[in-house]
């Protein structure tokens, strides 16, 4: 099955940029997708198709995607933004064919 | 509006059965696909099932065999069915719209979530 590996934690100022790496074999050939998730709430979309943002998701969060690893960014971090990150691919090959990372806790200091 | 919430979770015995369900509004379950995502107590997101719009079903290896993904056209309603419950399925259970295309699958809406706790 397809791997998807992130740094358990993440801490930032706030007014500073935050980098959540999710790391897979050949990552950079698949669409990656990212979700913020914050305690006790349901996940939400905030990073689609490697890089576009849904309608309502500030322009701080981006993301990119190359090589083995893929990256969401956010700039300008606010206390808002502290919550757990996962990313997520969709691999026909892969059994399950939807894979989540193993999740990223932003912490903002 | 796109609105996704469910029932049916609860404490149940190891063995025993629950049916969940995810009822939809906003749009059509049929025309979609749809999906349950849990999350263990403190753990990370695992997908469990999906459902295409031509009525194909897939699930995780570890729900195989045990677990049923449905849905009901006329209640624009999403269900799974779970059997043979096993302490290591206690999680919330998420329903989760699916969207994209191919190459390129991803959950745009998600429900609130129904806890399940499989427990003697």
């Amino acid at each position: 099955s397809y791997v998807l590996t992130q740094p358990p934690s993440v801490s930032v100022a706030p007014g500073q940029t935050a980098r959540i790496t999710c790391g897979g074999n050949n990552i950079g050939s698949k669409s990656v997708h990212w979700y913020q998730q914050k305690p006790g709430q349901a996940p939400v979309l905030v990073v689609y198709d490697d890089s576009d943002r849904p309608s309502g998701i500030p322009e701080r969060f981006s993301g990119s995607n190359s090589g083995n690893t893929a990256t969401l960014t956010i700039s300008r971090v606010e206390a808002g933004d502290e919550a757990d990150y996962y990313c997520q691919v969709w691999d026909s090959s892969s059994d399950p064919y939807y894979v989540f990372g193993t999740g990223t806790k932003v912490t903002v200091l | 509006e796109v609105q996704l919430v469910e029932t049916g979770g609860g404490l149940i015995q190891p063995g025993g059965s629950l049916r969940l369900s995810c009822a939809a509004s906003g749009f059509t379950v049929s025309s979609n696909y749809m999906s349950w995502v849990r999350q263990a107590p403190g753990k990370g997101l695992e997908w469990v099932s999906v459902i295409y719009s031509g009525g194909s079903t897939y699930y995780a290896d570890s729900v195989k065999g045990r677990f049923t993904i449905s849905r009901d056209n006329s209640k624009n309603t999403l269900y799974l069915q779970m059997n043979s419950l096993r302490a290591e399925d206690t999680a919330v259970y998420y329903c989760a719209r699916v969207v994209g295309d191919d190459g390129s699958l991803f959950f745009d809406y998600w429900g609130q979530g129904t806890l399940v706790t499989v427990s003697s």
